[in-house]
């Protein structure tokens, strides 16, 4: 079974901390993807990458970046928290075109 | 850009009460419409994935159809266990990533 872990289940930051996300996936898969979750609007896709050190930009990027410097890890920053970056974050991988296998999340609180 | 609309927004069913989630989607060429469920405070499980119009899919009191605009997942006899988040997303023939709807929360009360 794949397994894909988010480092924490709870984060809370103030305003204009730098957040480090971070997420590990463990079935060689090339692809990885970051989305937040937010009532009545869903899933949101963030940035996502298909190779190592490769990224390209989701629906919702800005205030976010990341980095993939190994295969199995994808790390969201939040270069400067702000209230609205209050959500939940899912981490995804995948393999090709098959479906995405979701982490447990990260529930993060800015104050 | 891919839409995906989930209706209803919240489903109460009693126990044995049998009913349909809609989803309506638009994307340019399908690749695979995907079928996810939700518990509380944990990422969304796959469910099925669909290709094809007129293709269908099933597991246990689960089936999923697919046309060439909508999905519906059908949940015929449900128990209390089946209450969850169920999430639609798409997948365009160009693209490695799913584009998802908001989701019918569905309750099963015994």
């Amino acid at each position: 079974d794949v397994k894909v872990t988010q480092s924490s289940r709870y984060l809370v930051k103030r305003t204009g901390e730098k957040v480090f996300l971070e997420c590990v996936q463990d079935m060689d898969h090339e692809n990885m993807f970051w989305y937040r979750q937010d009532p009545g609007l869903g899933l949101r896709l963030i940035y996502f990458s298909y190779d190592v050190k490769m990224k390209e930009k989701g629906d919702i990027p800005e205030g976010y970046s990341v980095s993939r410097e190994k295969k199995e890890r994808f790390s969201l920053i939040l270069e400067s928290a702000s209230t609205n970056q209050t959500s939940m974050y899912l981490c995804a991988s995948s393999f090709w075109r098959t479906p995405l296998h979701f982490g447990n999340g990260t529930r993060l609180t800015v104050t | 850009e891919d839409q995906v609309t989930q209706s209803p927004e919240a489903l109460r069913l009693q126990e044995g009460e049998s009913s349909s989630l809609n989803c309506s989607y638009t994307v340019s060429g399908l690749r695979g419409l995907f079928w996810y469920r939700q518990d509380p405070g944990k990422g969304p499980e796959f469910l099925f994935t669909l290709y094809s119009a007129g293709e269908e899919k099933e597991k246990e009191r689960l089936k999923a159809t697919l046309t060439k605009k909508e999905s519906f997942l059908h949940i015929t006899a449900p128990k209390p266990e089946d209450s969850a988040t169920y999430l639609c997303a798409v997948q365009a023939t160009s693209d490695y990533k799913l584009s998802f709807g908001a989701g019918t929360t569905v309750t099963v009360r015994a």
